[in-house]
């Protein structure tokens, strides 16, 4: 898991609540992602982010949000508009050099909603 | 639409075979490949990446690169019931900042 934190591990909230994952890394990455692993899916991007103060949507933003205030940090917001939150959350960085898309991830927290 | 494909699986190997991984990808001018591997609840690792047609070989791991014919496979010698895990192929194009992974091959080890 490198230098890329995520807590918690497991997180439950009631269906209608905003809940807040965090990714921390100390790795120097200047560019961070957020994605959402369903059982038996790939890794669908939710939004990611090449510098401080900038972030894109990915594949399926919506329901969700982000803040990029640090280079270190990139919290990712799921708000109650996301109709199927339940899932594996992946936070991922790289270094914005020559081999900017080699992706390593944090441990992943694993959200229930209910 | 750029999709990357791979086998659900499972594929079943006996131990100290050679297991190959395949995947293939629709967008042309993909750039870089990656391969990834995943254990049951935890997260991705980043096992191999390959940016050039041909072979890439580290320890019992060879990469192997066709971009006329837009495969990238995954061999792994001498396997061991520790490579039983989910292997994700993940292929972007350097214009874009996206990685686009498939949805795995499941391994199994036969001890």
């Amino acid at each position: 898991d490198g230098g890329i934190t995520q807590s918690p591990k497991y997180l439950f909230r009631k269906e209608g609540q905003n809940v807040t994952l965090s990714c921390e890394q100390n790795l120097n990455h200047d560019a961070m992602y957020w994605y959402r692993q369903d059982p038996g899916q790939g890794l669908r991007l939710i939004y990611y982010s090449q510098i401080v103060n900038d972030f894109q949507k990915g594949d399926i933003a919506e329901g969700y949000s982000v803040s990029r205030e640090k280079k270190e940090s990139f919290p990712l917001t799921v708000t109650s508009a996301q109709k199927n939150p339940t899932a594996f959350y992946l936070c991922a960085s790289s270094i914005d050099e020559e081999r900017a898309y080699e992706q390593y991830f944090g441990p992943g927290t694993r959200l229930t909603v209910t | 639409q750029k999709e990357v494909e791979q086998n659900s699986g499972p594929l079943s190997v006996p131990e100290g075979a050679i297991a190959s991984l395949n995947c293939t990808y629709s967008d042309r001018v993909s750039q870089s490949f990656f391969w990834y591997r995943q254990y049951s609840g935890k997260s991705p690792e980043l096992i191999m990446s390959i940016y050039s047609n041909g072979d890439k070989e580290d320890g019992r791991f060879t990469a192997q690169l066709n971009k006329a014919s837009q495969y990238v496979s995954l061999l792994i010698r001498d396997s061991q019931p520790s490579d039983s895990a989910t292997y994700l192929c993940a292929v972007t194009m350097n214009r874009d900042d996206k990685i686009i992974f498939g949805k795995g091959t499941r391994l199994h080890i036969l001890p």
